[in-house]
């Protein structure tokens, strides 16, 4: 199982943002990966591996963590990064689990 | 270039029986590592993963809903097929189906635009 928090996270432009993933058990940090879904859009891949971004995504998003606890840090959030976020584990029975998603809204 | 395409139909009635065919380019199923899986989204919700199948013909399923799932490929049409059985008005959804390699990395590097799935009488 996966855990993210907040739920919702309102910021103003600027700011920065930290979403929280946690995992019921410990595993392969590898295996962790990160998506940013806007509304009507299927999701994109932001980070894998915890820690390193996709092409052509923007170095304010970054991401860490290990074990059972990872995060995704977006530094200085602009009006467009408002979206759903999810993390995703590979691995393990069933071989594919998301977090129930942190909503981020730039105000 | 890779691309998914979910196709089914827009309104199925309770209890019938779902089918989704994912439609795909730029790579092949049968390529060691590779996989394609379904994930559906209902409305407000978060994602939901279904069922993965490799190019092994490996089939792995959402526990909860593994008695209702069945997914099956073509590879020599690049097709990814996904049946569900007893459709509920909670089965409502987007579905998608997506890329992952392992090969690649373990995530989902391309997906579908997703198809909306209505359940109603």
């Amino acid at each position: 199982v996966l855990t993210q928090s907040p739920g919702t996270l309102s910021l103003s432009p600027g700011k920065s943002a930290s979403l929280s993933c946690r995992a019921s058990q410990t595993f392969n940090s590898g295996l962790l990966s990160w998506y940013q879904q806007k509304p009507g859009q299927a999701p994109t891949l932001l980070i894998y591996g915890a820690s390193k971004r996709a092409p052509g995504i923007p170095d304010r998003f970054s991401g860490s963590g290990s074990g059972t606890d990872f995060t995704l840090t977006i530094d200085g959030v602009e009006p467009e990064d408002s979206a759903l976020y999810y993390c995703q584990r590979y691995g393990g029975s069933p071989p594919i689990t998301f977090g129930q998603g942190t909503r981020l809204e730039i105000e | 270039q890779v691309t998914l395409r979910e196709s089914g139909p827009a309104l199925v009635k309770p209890t019938q029986t779902l089918t989704l065919t994912c439609t795909f380019s730029g790579f092949s199923l049968s390529t060691p590592g590779m996989s394609v899986s379904w994930i559906r989204q209902t409305p407000g919700k978060a994602l939901e993963w279904l069922a993965l199948i490799d190019w092994d013909d490996d089939k792995y399923y959402n526990t909860s809903l593994k008695t209702r799932l069945t997914i099956s490929k073509d590879t020599s049409r690049n097709q990814v097929v996904l049946t569900m059985t007893y459709i509920d008005p909670l089965d409502t959804a987007t579905y998608y189906c997506a890329r992952l390699g392992v090969a690649i990395g373990y995530y989902f590097d391309y997906w579908g635009q997703g198809t909306l799935v209505t359940v109603s009488s």
